[in-house]
């Protein structure tokens, strides 16, 4: 059964107080990593796809990594505005080929 | 991406009532998924809604208590049935392509509570 851990639970930073956030997952074959942002009374927000070890993606101040049991979200001088839950998900080949098993996030708060 | 739409976007019912939620898709998408995310967790696969055919329901979760219609390629509804406060939670739609790992997308949720 594939498991997705995400820690800190929480975590509050001061404006350009630079932090990681990590998600280590169990799963037999992975096909792909995925990390959302998820704001208060909304859907989670797509934004990053791993695929293998090594990967790394880049979206302004978020850049994730992957190695073959961890993903970090690393957050570079983060702003107010990055405050949200932040999501990561994994695809296995278990279960349906598009199952995704999420964790239970970490909520990120950034102080002016 | 696709834009999704959730309706409703949250409802109090009583308890023993059904609610059925709908999700449109501005485009035509291959895969649809009904999730639920109790408060303060994080996001569980209802099933599959799988176009011209039944759901695939998930370990836990069974028709009869969430059946699933898709119609068509943009659309979907999930009914929750015979109520209860266990039942109060967000429901999110999520979409995704033809190809294998590919990213899904998100509704912004239907948040129900039951009294």
């Amino acid at each position: 059964e594939d498991q997705v851990t995400q820690s800190p639970e929480a975590l509050r930073l001061q404006e350009g107080e630079s932090s990681s956030l990590n998600c280590s997952y169990t799963v037999s074959g992975l096909r792909g990593l995925f990390w959302y942002r998820q704001d208060p009374g909304k859907g989670p927000e797509f934004l990053f796809t791993l695929y293998s070890a090594g990967e790394e993606k880049e979206k302004e101040r978020l850049k994730a990594t992957l190695t073959k049991k961890e993903s970090f979200l690393h957050i570079t001088a983060p702003k107010p505005e990055d405050s949200a839950t932040y999501l990561c998900a994994v695809q296995g080949p278990s279960g349906s080929a598009r199952q995704l098993t999420f964790g239970s996030g970490t909520q990120l708060t950034v102080l002016p | 991406s696709a834009v999704i739409s959730q309706k409703p976007s949250r409802d109090i019912c009583q308890r023993g009532t059904s609610l059925t939620i709908q999700c449109q898709v501005d485009s035509q998408v291959t895969m649809m998924f009904w999730y639920r995310q109790q408060p303060g967790q994080s996001l569980t696969l209802i099933a599959t809604a799988n176009q011209g055919s039944e759901a695939t329901y998930e370990s836990g979760f069974v028709i009869d208590k969430f059946p699933i219609s898709r119609p068509n390629l943009t659309f979907s509804t999930l009914t929750v049935s015979n109520m209860s406060p266990e039942d109060s939670s967000i429901y999110l739609c999520s979409v995704t392509g033809g190809k294998d790992n590919q990213p899904q997308h998100f509704g912004d949720g239907t948040r129900l509570s039951i009294l």
